[in-house]
């Protein structure tokens, strides 16, 4: 069966340190995987999607880049951190060509003091 | 870009009583709908989902219907529980979602 791990479960950071977030992905092959913000009590951004190692469309100019440097794991990163990066990050992925239902990694709660 | 506009932002219902949320969403190339429930501190499942070519579908107490012509898409939740509770999203699309800002319910018992 599939599972997708994300790390840390928890971060706070402090404004302007540099930002390693990092999902992979069991169980399957060439999944789309997909970044996502959410701040307290709002809904999911779309940061980044990727149908394919080193293929990534971004969603949003912020500070923040995507890399996929395998097959099945997906990392988001930043040089410097703002207040506004605070959130909830979801790594999720999807079957390539479909049903697109997306699965959703347990999340990495970000705290920028 | 897609634009995708939830309604309502907020509903509460008694225990017992039915909820229907609506999608609404202006890429006419989308071709799957999906609503996913996340409770509190936790991750977004998906609950229930159509495909383009289906304008209805049903699971034991949760449907969603379909009119694409309209270009709209809801949820209908029936005989709630306190248990349904939570935020509802709709993402319509394909391999690329746009998330609806979501709906937040409150089945009071």
């Amino acid at each position: 069966s599939q599972t997708i791990h994300q790390w840390p479960a928890t971060l706070v950071q402090p404004v302007g340190s540099p930002l390693s977030l990092e999902c992979t992905v069991e169980g399957t092959s060439n999944p789309n995987l997909y970044w996502y913000r959410q701040a307290a009590g709002r809904g999911l951004q779309l940061l980044f999607y990727s149908v394919g190692i080193g293929q990534i469309s971004s969603e949003v100019p912020q500070n923040l880049s995507a890399s996929r440097p395998q097959d099945r794991q997906f990392i988001l990163s930043s040089k410097k951190l703002l207040l506004s990066d605070s959130g909830f990050y979801l790594c999720a992925w999807s079957v390539a060509r479909g049903p697109y239902e997306q699965y959703f990694g347990p999340g990495t709660r970000l705290t920028v003091t | 870009g897609e634009n995708v506009e939830q309604h309502p932002s907020t509903l509460s219902v008694q225990e017992g009583d039915s909820a229907v949320i609506k999608c609404t969403y202006s890429d006419s190339a989308s071709n799957y709908f999906p609503w996913y429930k996340q409770e509190l501190g936790k991750r977004p499942q998906l609950i229930i989902d159509i495909r383009s070519n289906v304008g209805e579908k049903k699971d034991q107490r949760i449907a969603v219907t379909l009119n694409k012509t309209a270009k709209h898409f809801s949820l209908h939740i029936t005989e709630t529980q306190p248990e349904d509770s939570a935020v509802y999203f709709c993402a319509p699309g394909g391999f690329k979602t746009i998330f609806g800002a979501g709906t937040r319910l409150f089945v009071k018992a």
